[in-house]
């Protein structure tokens, strides 16, 4: 199946630094990808919406100058945690979704474990 | 907001059962899919059902759909200990636009298959 990495896979970082996740499509090109949260014991919340070559769509609630989005290429897109502060501390997921017809299948990437100090 | 339940919210079982779980949602949907988390990991795509389909097999896995009720149901059969992990239903909503390909994830189910 198609392969999805992320990095880094875990982080700790002091309160007000900026962290960088990334989150590549291996083998496929990915139009779309999706970046959810998920707190211990909760379920995967999303996040934003990441489209090639445009803005990426948040989900209410969400910062998007907290949370900066960028989908630079068919098999990479970034999520930057800025200013990050302890109530961020959380497990970041992304997915990407198949860029063909017919495929609905969403890719997750093995996540990133972010803890602010 | 999360719009799927599911239930149980945790299940525990001895090795060689079967294991039930189901997942209710709120909206119309294309697909409903099924996914297993091991503790701490990514996500694992187990299965995916689509709207216009009642029952799907995979291996040990048998999944529902009634979209009368908006409900599905995981069925695990002849467990074993290595299926100990959480599970979870996501539905991909109808609707285009910003819509488009958006999960929605149930609250999950915690399986503890006993050796």
């Amino acid at each position: 199946g198609a392969v999805v990495s992320q990095h880094p896979s875990w982080v700790i970082c002091k309160s007000g630094t900026s962290v960088k996740i990334e989150c590549r499509s291996l083998d496929f090109q990915a139009t779309t990808m999706f970046w959810y949260r998920q707190f211990p014991k909760q379920s995967l919340m999303l996040m934003a919406t990441s489209n090639e070559g445009s803005k990426a769509t948040y989900e209410q609630g969400v910062e998007k100058d907290k949370f900066l989005i960028n989908h630079a290429s068919l098999t990479l897109s970034t999520l930057t945690v800025t200013s990050a502060h302890p109530e961020d501390s959380s497990f970041y997921i992304c997915s990407a979704r198949v860029n063909r017809a017919h495929q609905e299948t969403q890719y997750f990437g093995p996540g990133t474990r972010l803890l602010v100090l | 907001s999360q719009q799927g339940e599911e239930d149980p919210q945790a299940l525990s079982i001895q090795e060689g059962e079967n294991a039930t779980m189901n997942c209710s949602y709120k909206t119309s949907i294309n697909n409903l899919q099924w996914y297993r988390q091991n503790s701490g990991r990514g996500l694992v795509h187990l299965i995916l059902i689509r709207s216009n389909e009642r029952e799907k097999h995979s291996g040990r896995l048998r999944v529902t759909l009634d979209t009368s009720k908006k409900s599905s149901s995981l069925l695990i059969t002849a467990s074993r200990a290595a299926d100990t992990a959480s599970y979870f239903c996501a539905t991909d909503a109808k609707g285009g636009g910003t819509s488009y390909g958006k999960l929605t994830f149930g609250q999950g189910t915690i399986l503890t298959v006993h050796p």
